[in-house]
C-alpha cells in the first residue's frame, strides 16, 4: 500500500537556518508527491507537488523539494528560514488503487526563533 | 476567486446532538472529500464523492453522514454515534477523478463537543 513517512514530528530552526523536512514514500509505480502547508486554524495550501519530468521542484514562499527514487525520498528544503514560515507541514502521496486519493503523512510542525 | 467554503469556522456540539458541517465550492470540481484532523495524527478520511449522488465511505465513516445532490455541495453530519467528535473538519476537492493535481482545501471547521 502507498503511504509517506514523515520523520520528526517538530523541527526548530532559527531565523536564516536551512529548513529540510524529510518526507519518506512507499509506492509500488511512479509517484505523485506533495507538500502542503497549513497555519494555525486555517485549511491546507498546495506548496509544490511531483508527477513526472524534473526532479527538482520548486513552489511557493522560496521551497523547493527533490524527489530521489533510489532513497525514496521527497525532502522539502529552504535556503533561508523566515519567522512567517512556522507552521505545520505535510507530505502526500497519490493512491494509485480505485478511486485516486491522497495519502497524508502525520505531518511537521516547524518551529522558527528569532 | 473560486474557492471551497466551510462554515461554521467553529461549532459546538452537545451530548446526543446531531450537527451538520457546510462546505461549498465554485470550482467545478466534480470530487470531494471530507477529512479529519486530530494533533499528531494527520488527516484520516471520513467519506468521499466522485460525481453527484454517489459518496463513499472513508476510513473513518464511522458516526457520519454525507450527501450529494448537488455538484457544489458536500456537507457532512456528525451524528450522535460518533462518540468523540471534538477535532478539526477539512474539506477538500479535486478535479475530475484524479489527484494528480492534488486538493483544493476549505478553512476548516473546529468542532467541540460540549
Amino acid at each position: 500500500a502507498q503511504s509517506v513517512t514523515q520523520l520528526g514530528s517538530h523541527v526548530s530552526v532559527s531565523e536564516g537556518a536551512l529548513v529540510l523536512l524529510r518526507c519518506n514514500y512507499s509506492s509500488s509505480v511512479p509517484p505523485y508527491l506533495f507538500w502542503y502547508v497549513q497555519y494555525p486554524n486555517q485549511g491546507l495550501q498546495l506548496l509544490l507537488k511531483y508527477t513526472t519530468g524534473a526532479t527538482l521542484v520548486k513552489g511557493i514562499n522560496g521551497f523547493e523539494a527533490e524527489f530521489k527514487k533510489s532513497e525514496t525520498s521527497f525532502h522539502l528544503t529552504k535556503p533561508s528560514a523566515h519567522m512567517s514560515d512556522a507552521a505545520e507541514y505535510f507530505c502526500a502521496v497519490r493512491l494509485n488503487t480505485g478511486f485516486q486519493k491522497l495519502v497524508f503523512g502525520t505531518g511537521t510542525r516547524l518551529l522558527v526563533s528569532p | 476567486d473560486g474557492g471551497i467554503t466551510q462554515s461554521p469556522k467553529y461549532l459546538f456540539r452537545k451530548e446526543g446532538q446531531n450537527v451538520t458541517l457546510s462546505c461549498e465550492q465554485n470550482l467545478n470540481h466534480d470530487a470531494m472529500y471530507w477529512y479529519r484532523q486530530d494533533p499528531g495524527q494527520g488527516l484520516r478520511l471520513i467519506y468521499y464523492s466522485q460525481i453527484v449522488n454517489d459518496f463513499q465511505k472513508g476510513d473513518i465513516a464511522e458516526g457520519y453522514s454525507v450527501s450529494r445532490e448537488k455538484k457544489e455541495s458536500f456537507p457532512l453530519t456528525v451524528t450522535s454515534a460518533q462518540k468523540n467528535p471534538t477535532a478539526f473538519y477539512l474539506c477538500a476537492s479535486t478535479i475530475g477523478g484524479t489527484a494528480n493535481y492534488g486538493y483544493t482545501f476549505g478553512s476548516g471547521t473546529r468542532l467541540t463537543v460540549v
